[in-house]
């Protein structure tokens, strides 16, 4: 059963820090999904991790993939509070897109002023 | 464009009720999802169609769960008796025939079992 976790599950940070969420998984997969959602709205895509060594950037929030490692990591620089949100980490189940995504938990962040 | 549309957006009904809940996806997508994601959590696959076959289902509690997609566009998934815990926001996904595409989810429905 492919698992994914996410740490931490919680993240209070304050504006203009630096931080990182690491996202673990245990299956064999190039594909990793980072989405955002908002308290009682849908799941916005974030960024679609493609293969070993990806790295994307988008505004103050940038993902990279380690297939090896079997780990990603969302960066968040410079935060503010506009960023204040759940984040989620997905892997597809069979590793090809199919996007049956198997889902972490989630990271909540809130970032104080 | 237009988004993946839900509906209801939310739904309360009593346990051994039955429900159902409607998604149209984005115009010329294939593939459609059904996700399920309890509070705090993250959303869990319930089923995969392509076009208007089943691709994935292994995760649908199939006897009280049901899904259809007749002509390969809207999609209905039903619960016949809910139970309390099936209290959840029952999200629709939709993604194109370019697996290097995003997948857009819909705003979901709402359920909560009394």
């Amino acid at each position: 059963e492919l698992k994914v976790e996410q740490n931490p599950l919680f993240l209070s940070m304050q504006e203009g820090k630096n931080y990182t969420i690491y996202c673990n998984y245990s299956t064999t997969s190039d594909r990793l999904y980072w989405y955002r959602q908002d308290p009682g709205k849908s799941l916005e895509s974030l960024f679609v991790l493609l293969s070993n060594g990806a790295v994307k950037q988008e505004g103050r929030l940038m993902a990279s993939l380690d297939t090896k490692a079997r780990l990603s990591t969302l960066h968040i620089t410079a935060a503010v509070h506009d960023l204040s949100a759940t984040y989620f980490c997905a892997v597809d189940n069979d590793g090809a897109g199919s996007y049956q995504l198997t889902f972490g938990k989630g990271t909540k962040l809130s970032v104080i002023p | 464009e237009a988004g993946v549309a839900q509906s209801p957006r939310y739904k309360i009904i009593e346990k051994r009720q039955s429900v159902a809940f409607w998604c149209n996806p984005i115009s010329g997508h294939a593939t459609l999802y059904w996700y399920q994601q309890i509070l705090g959590q993250g959303p869990k696959l319930l089923i995969q169609f392509q076009n208007n076959g089943v691709v994935d289902d292994s995760q649908l509690p199939k006897d009280r769960f049901s899904a259809e997609r007749l002509k390969g566009v809207d999609s209905t998934l039903k619960i016949q008796p809910a139970k309390l815990e099936d209290s959840a926001v029952y999200l629709c996904a939709s993604s194109s025939w370019d697996r290097n595409e995003k997948l857009f989810f819909g705003s979901g429905t709402q359920l909560s079992v009394l």
